[in-house]
């Protein structure tokens, strides 16, 4: 699977957008970019994915490159429950072990 | 819907002794089923993961062992642990290679 490089820590605004940044240079043309997040003292929780297009469901975007080397992860509204560590990972469709690699993330503070 | 039920949230140990986590998936059927711990501070690191009943694949060479007597059941366990095996554990499922559903984890200290 794809390296992904993220910033270690951003801080946002209660109620501004938040922008993830990720870098995954090296993705392939079969590969995903999956984003989950991790609150304090809990399990990760799947945000969202996408393959090419950009992606939006309820809890946020997803806007990638069209060369598919970066991706964006857009939180709206961020509100103080959003302060989480995020992860990006990018990965192929493989129905035999197909574990995620998780990275360190971003660690996003929301102030209010 | 599918639930995943973990336990013990939280867990102390002493060195040597044994450890048997176990992790139930409802909800679903031949679900793939996994472990990751998380050392303080750290990213989650992929410990096993299992296709089905009995058939079990280890990600990195360690004090653990996992098995998987159902296939909605999957347990950790060591016969002896180190203080090294202090961390967040992590069981996971997830169908067709798709999102990973995660439990609410165990933190385990070994003393």
């Amino acid at each position: 699977d794809a390296k992904t490089t993220q910033p270690p820590s951003m801080d946002c605004a209660e109620g501004r957008a938040a922008n993830l940044p990720c870098n995954h240079s090296t993705i392939s043309g079969n590969e995903y970019v999956y984003w989950y997040r991790q609150i304090h003292s809990q399990g990760p929780q799947y945000i969202i994915h996408g393959l090419k297009n950009n992606e939006t469901n309820e809890m946020a975007s997803l806007i990638i490159t069209e060369d598919r080397k970066s991706s964006t992860l857009i939180l709206p509204h961020a509100t103080l429950r959003d302060t989480a560590v995020y992860y990006c990972i990018v990965r192929a469709y493989n129905n035999a072990g197909n574990m995620l690699t998780f990275g360190g993330g971003t660690r996003l503070m929301v102030k209010p | 819907s599918q639930t995943i039920h973990q336990w013990p949230a939280t867990l102390v140990q002493p060195v040597g002794s044994p450890l048997s986590l176990e992790c139930t998936v409802e909800g679903t059927s031949n679900p793939n089923l996994y472990w990751y711990r998380q050392a303080a501070g750290r990213g989650l690191q992929l410990l096993f993961y299992s296709v089905g009943i009995g058939q079990i694949s280890s990600e990195v060479p360690q004090n653990l062992s996992a098995s998987r007597p159902q296939d909605r059941q999957f347990i950790l366990s060591s016969k002896k642990l180190l203080l090294s095996d202090s961390g967040f554990y992590l069981c996971a499922w997830s169908l067709n290679g798709e999102k990973l559903f995660f439990g609410s984890g165990t933190q385990l200290s070994v003393l």
